[in-house]
Formats: structure tokens, sequence, C-alpha cells
């Protein structure tokens, strides 16, 4: 069964520093997605893209983030300038069609990416 | 904007009795629906949706929701639970319409569930 990966599984970084997380989602999805999940917190919305750009994002999803699909299978988040409060499960998920027809099509999570800012 | 509770932060059931995990939503139009389940040091899998039709929808591992339009509530259940389903669950809810916020899920906090052999 296709699943969506993340790498790193963790990640470490100094405040300050710049990240990348990347995702590889499932193969034949359209439209891919960003949350996060502070500890002991709801899994949050950050942003959503389709065809090269984004279709929707959150207050959180401010300029110090930015998403890109550098190739037909990676989707990165960056974060710029890591801070503290952005510790946090990163999960990156895909769905085979975002709004079309008005279905409502299931999007698929990957395992996560721990980010730990010191 | 949408909003999803989940009054439990924790529910025990001994392994083979019923459970119940409860979800209420809030969302302007009709909603779509979703349970997922994450397992420690897991992703989010998903169990089951509702879209439309049948208030009952059954998803994967034995696990079905009934959608209750009145009381705004996507209750998750299963008629006889495994100590194998304790997890941590959440219930999401996204909007139907295809103004702002429709891509976005939103989640409960989760509710942990613990079957006890």
């Amino acid at each position: 069964e296709p699943e969506v990966t993340q790498t790193p599984s963790h990640q470490v970084t100094q405040m300050g520093q710049e990240v990348i997380l990347r995702c590889v989602p499932i193969s034949n999805h359209l439209y891919f997605y960003w949350y996060r999940q502070i500890l002991g917190q709801k899994v949050e919305f950050l942003v959503s893209f389709y065809n090269n750009e984004i279709s929707e994002k959150s207050e959180i999803f401010d300029d110090q983030f930015s998403v890109e699909r550098p190739d037909g299978s990676n989707f990165t988040l960056k974060i710029r300038s890591t801070k503290l409060e952005d510790s946090a499960m990163y999960f990156c998920a895909s769905s085979l069609y975002g709004l079309a027809g008005g279905r409502a099509d299931t999007q698929y999570f990957g395992p996560g990416t721990r980010l730990t800012v010191l | 904007a949408q909003s999803v509770a989940q009054p439990e932060d924790q529910v025990n059931v001994a392994e083979g009795n019923p459970l119940t995990v409860k979800c209420t939503y809030s969302v302007s139009g009709n909603p779509y629906l979703f349970w997922y389940v994450q397992y420690p040091n897991r992703g989010l899998q998903f169990l089951l949706k509702y879209i439309t039709g049948d208030n009952l929808v059954k998803g994967s591992y034995g696990f079905e929701a009934e959608f209750n339009k009145s009381q705004t509530s996507f209750h998750l259940k299963k008629p006889s639970a495994l100590v194998s389903d304790s997890a941590l669950y959440f219930c999401a809810v996204r909007a139907r319409n295809s103004g702002a916020g429709s891509y976005q899920l939103t989640f409960g906090k989760g509710t942990k569930l613990s079957v006890i052999p």
C-alpha cells in the first residue's frame, strides 16, 4: 500500500538556523499539505499546495515558512529562521483530490518529523 | 470557523467490551468528518470518513462511526475492543463549501484509548 514518507524522523537545530523538512507524497496524489502538532496540543493545519502553488495557508504559516515541490516526487517545508516555539512534530499529507466535484478526498499522513529547536 | 471537541482526554475500556470515543463538531454548512488513529511514534492513520448518505459509516479494523446532524456529533464505536486498539484517536472536520478553509482539516485534541486486558 502506498505511503507518505518523511525525512528526517528527528531534526535538532539551533535557534535561528534554517531547516528543511522533506516529504514524498503518494505518487499519484495532486494535493499536498503540512500540519504540525506541538507536544500535547492539537494537530494544526499549516498549508495546502496544488499545481505548484499554495492554495490555502493558516495564520501560523508566516513569512518564515515556505513550501516547494522541487521535483516530481518531493514536497518540502522550509523554516527560514527557527524559533523555540517551532519545536513540534511536523506531518506531511497528500490527497488525490481537493475539492473536485465536492469530493472530500482522504488526506493520508506521513509518520512525521520531530523538530527540536534549542 | 470550524472546530472539533473531543470531551474525554482518556477512555478506558475492558477488552471485549464495546467502546465509544466521542466527537462533536462545529462547521458552517454540512461537514465532512474523519477519524484518524495515532499509535506511539507513528503518523496519523485514516480510519473512516463521512461524506453523505448513510449516517453509520464503517471503517478499518472493525470501527464505525455514527453521524448525528441534530446533535452535531460523530462518535467512534467498536462492538468489541482489542488491546491493540489502544492508541490516540483524533476526530477531524472539513467544511463542505468551497470557500476559505475548505482544504484544511480541523482536528480535535485527541482521546487516548486504553483497552485493559
